[in-house]
């Protein structure tokens, strides 16, 4: 069984500051390891996966987050966040070789401040 | 569809009662999920389809939720003597099966059970 622990869950930053969201997993298999992004009002959509080769993966919107096999974590992290990036963030897992059922973090608030 | 699309988007119900949600997952996508999201839980699997294989059913949280998919598309959850705890946002997601790891999450149905 898979478990996905989120350390924070609110994170207040002021624009144009750094910021990182912490994520941990525990699983006994191989696990695909995902970013899912929520902005208010609405649906869940993906940010970033990581599935193989390059442990470092980034999005679009220049999010990055860092695969530690050691450490068991996938944190997130942005070099300098916008208002825009204000959304509830979760981590998820999924076991390889498996289907893609997900097993999620509790959520991570990010609230960015002018 | 272009999306993943939920019916209705809000449900108010009165404990006891039985009530039917619909999904309308994207065009081609063969596998299908349920989740529910919860204040006290979070997001939680409830059910997978992948074509016409028998689902995968593990995360239902008891015998009163049941789900059907027709013909490989749309999926229903049905949620037998509704109560209260069964209050959340219940979301479907699809994908193109295999390991393409890529969910596309609708929009939700907020159920409330007075």
């Amino acid at each position: 069984a898979q478990s996905v622990t989120q350390l924070d869950s609110q994170v207040p930053v002021f624009e144009e500051a750094p910021v990182e969201l912490r994520c941990n997993y525990s699983s006994s298999v191989s696990v695909y390891l995902f970013w899912y992004v929520q902005y208010p009002n609405q649906g869940l959509q993906l940010l970033l996966k990581y599935l193989s080769g390059s442990t470092l993966v980034e999005s679009i919107n220049g999010f990055e987050a860092e695969f530690n096999k050691s450490q068991t974590s996938f944190h997130l992290r942005k070099p300098s966040v916008h208002i825009s990036d204000t959304a509830e963030y979760f981590c998820a897992v999924s076991e390889t070789g498996g289907y893609n059922k997900l097993i999620f973090g509790a959520g991570t608030r990010l609230a960015v401040h002018p | 569809g272009a999306g993943v699309s939920q019916s209705p988007s809000n449900k108010v119900t009165e404990k006891g009662k039985d009530v039917e949600l619909r999904c309308d997952p994207i065009s081609g996508h063969t596998a299908l999920y349920w989740y529910r999201q919860s204040l006290g839980q979070g997001l939680e699997f409830l059910i997978y389809f992948q074509g016409n294989s028998a689902p995968d059913k593990s995360g239902l949280p008891s015998d009163r939720f049941s789900a059907e998919r027709t013909g490989g598309s749309v999926s229903t959850l049905t949620i037998q003597r509704t109560q209260q705890e069964d209050s959340a946002v219940y979301l479907c997601a699809t994908d193109r099966g295999g390991y393409t790891n890529t969910q596309y999450f609708g929009p939700g149905t907020r159920l409330t059970v007075l």
